[in-house]
């Protein structure tokens, strides 16, 4: 089974543009979350996606934007950048097991973000 | 505001050794517990859930869970250098299937 798929893997960019990235989740997995991940504050939660909608929002601004389409690949957009915005972007699959709990996210391998 | 509370370490054991990594949570309704493994520059890999109270033993791994204290641990039994990498723990509280909060991390290091 094929695991989560992020692209791009890298990207450099200049304050003020706008970026796109894009995840395909775990074949049969309906959520997606992002997390930003910074060596200052750790893995934070950025939102969740589950068909089509979004479920879940972390603490960002609204400069961080996402979607999903109904093959369950999602974007995430983040428009102005910021010098801060530079940080390991990851997005993550899960399911609920038959307990009714999440007993499983996986993540993608990452898009690191420079913003210069 | 929920959190999740871990030692950022460095843990330094010796190869051989059991490592023992602990997590505190804020929340009394989480609902799961994981622990990750996350390579300088790599993404997290996912190395074991629980959602009871007691031992769940994958491998070397063993996650240990007690909800009345809100706290829950990882032993590695006969630590290797490949196992040297910053663990994180997270916790999922129910609200949303796909929202774990995450610890900042225990970085762990042995030593051949």
């Amino acid at each position: 089974k094929a695991g989560v798929t992020q692209t791009p893997r890298y990207l450099i960019k200049t304050r003020g543009q706008q970026v796109t990235l894009s995840c395909s989740p775990i074949s049969g997995h309906r959520s997606v979350s992002w997390y930003q991940q910074t060596p200052g504050q750790g893995l934070q939660f950025l939102f969740e996606y589950f068909s089509e909608t979004q479920r879940n929002k972390g603490n960002f601004p609204g400069r961080f934007s996402g979607r999903q389409f109904s093959n369950s690949r999602s974007e995430m957009n983040v428009s102005t950048l910021e010098l801060g915005d530079s940080a390991l972007y990851l997005c993550a699959s899960s399911r609920k097991g038959d307990r009714g709990v999440t007993d499983t996210q996986y993540f993608g391998p990452g898009t690191r973000l420079t913003v210069l | 505001q929920k959190e999740v509370e871990q030692n950022s370490g460095p843990l330094s054991v010796p190869e051989g050794a059991i490592a023992s990594l602990n997590c505190t949570y804020s929340d009394r309704g989480s609902q799961s517990f994981f622990w990750y493994r996350q390579y300088s520059g790599k993404s997290p890999e996912l190395i074991m859930f629980i959602y009871s109270n007691g031992d769940k033993e994958d491998g070397r791994f063993t996650a240990q869970l007690n909800k009345a204290s809100q706290y829950v641990s990882l032993l590695i039994r006969d630590s290797q250098p490949s196992d040297s990498a910053t663990y994180l723990c997270a916790v999922n509280y129910g609200g949303s299937q796909g929202n774990l909060i995450f610890g900042k991390g225990t970085k762990l290091s042995v030593k051949p």
